[in-house]
């Protein structure tokens, strides 16, 4: 099976940089995923990774380190409409399944 | 493409009722996948398929809970008899290979 780790929740001013760190116990890992949601809201597909480094897609970056069973999602230039839960979710490699993370919640204040 | 369609987007019944949510996936999306949501559990994996065969069920509570997926456009997810505690945000997702999901909007269900 799977656990994964993530802080409950962040706040952070807008215009500043938020890093959510994720670690992960599983059997067999294929690749770490991140997901936002707002209230109310679906989650929607952010980022993936399989492969140690760093991977960006604009404002938001998402890391792994395989070694260390580590992820994190790094948002930049926090903007309001940020504020949202962020999960990580880890696949397994025997199968197509993803296990969510508890969620972290971030709030952007002004 | 609309999405991932989900209907209906809420629904409010009685214990003991039948409920039957149901999903209609991104065209060309080989898998297909059904979770849960609630305060307590989080998101809870209950069933995924792939090319409309039901590969992983293990996260299915118990039998009173039943998914089907007829053919490549549509799923529905039965829960009979519900109870209280099936009340919950239930998304379905669909993916072209796994790790990339796209979520409908998700049925909010209220059991009385």
């Amino acid at each position: 099976g799977q656990s994964l780790e993530q802080p409950s929740e962040v706040t952070a001013v807008e215009g500043a940089i938020v890093q959510i760190n994720c670690t992960y116990q599983t059997s067999g890992f294929y690749g770490l995923s991140w997901y936002q949601q707002h209230d109310g809201g679906a989650p929607t597909f952010l980022s993936y990774n399989a492969l140690d480094g760093l991977e960006e897609t604009g404002r938001f970056s998402s890391f792994l380190s395989r070694s260390d069973s580590y992820g994190y999602l790094l948002l930049q230039e926090l903007q309001m409409k940020d504020s949202a839960s962020y999960f990580c979710a880890v696949r397994d490699i025997n199968d197509y399944k993803l296990s969510f993370g508890a969620g972290t919640t971030v709030t952007v204040r002004a | 493409d609309a999405g991932v369609i989900q209907s209906p987007r809420h629904e409010v019944t009685e214990m003991g009722q039948e409920v039957t949510l149901r999903c209609k996936p991104i065209s060309g999306h080989d898998y297909l996948f059904w979770y849960r949501q609630t305060m307590m559990r989080g998101l809870e994996l209950l069933i995924y398929f792939n090319n409309n065969v039901p590969i992983d069920d293990s996260g299915m509570p118990e039998d009173r809970f039943s998914a089907k997926m007829p053919n490549a456009s549509f799923s529905t997810l039965k829960i009979q008899p519900s109870e209280p505690r099936d009340s919950a945000v239930y998304f379905c997702a669909s993916s072209p290979q796994g790790h990339e999901q796209y979520f409908g909007p998700g049925t909010r269900l209220t059991v009385t």
